[in-house]
């Protein structure tokens, strides 16, 4: 099973709402990982969680917070988002080090209104 | 600062025709990793291949090819007689430690068009 899966696949949300995109894996690894693209541009990394520790986050605003409550899942809570936040959010996972190719999501559609 | 430059914004080839995306890149590391990626219009970025900076052996996969020359600093991929299916946005994409293999940052992605 080299699966990443990722809930919802499409989200309209207004700029006071709470949401939650969720992101599970069965394939053992220990890292995970947060990218956000916008339309037509390359992915950008946001968080990497090592052994369930948040190891980077890369100056992503606190509206965003990741959470990876255990080995498989990974959330990212969203709150007071800016319509400018619309993206595709691109969950990934790999095992941790140095020589190791990341498994990605299909993505969370996020549209902010 | 490493930086990924994917020169070819978008190419368009007909049918079984073979086709060379570049990928030039620039870091100061001597250890470093390669990354090539596809993304069809479903939006997941999947795995093609990863080499690492101490090798520099060509690869092929099928009808996938990929020459690694650290002399250019490039990581170009050849797709040989060209299918409808590789119609996708194909990026390239540099990992450097000590953050990790897969903190990964990508060049701006071409946009292949296989036309039948």
């Amino acid at each position: 099973d080299t699966e990443v899966t990722q809930t919802p696949k499409h989200l309209v949300m207004g700029m006071t709402n709470k949401k939650s995109l969720k992101c599970e894996q069965h394939m053992g690894h220990r890292a995970m990982y947060w990218y956000k693209q916008k339309a037509k541009k390359p992915p950008e990394l946001m968080f990497v969680y090592s052994y369930e520790k948040l190891s980077i986050n890369e100056s992503v605003p606190s509206r965003f917070s990741p959470e990876c409550p255990n080995s498989s899942l990974l959330n990212l809570h969203l709150h007071a988002l800016q319509p400018e936040d619309s993206a595709l959010y691109l969950c990934a996972s790999s095992r941790p080090g140095m020589n190791t190719e990341a498994f990605f999501g299909q993505g969370t559609r996020l549209t902010v209104v | 600062a490493q930086k990924v430059t994917q020169a070819q914004t978008e190419i368009s080839v007909v049918e079984k025709e073979d086709v060379t995306l570049d990928c030039v890149y620039e870091t100061r590391d001597t250890t470093y990793y390669l990354f090539w990626y596809k993304q069809p219009p479903s939006g997941e970025l999947v795995f093609l291949i990863r080499r690492n900076s101490f090798d520099e052996q060509n690869e092929i996969s099928g009808r996938y090819s990929w020459n690694f020359q650290k002399s250019t600093s490039s990581f170009n991929f050849t797709i040989t007689a060209s299918q409808v299916v590789d119609s996708a946005v194909y990026f390239c994409a540099l990992s450097e430690p000590p953050t990790g293999a897969n903190n990964l940052f990508f060049g701006t992605g071409t946009r292949l068009t296989v036309i039948p």
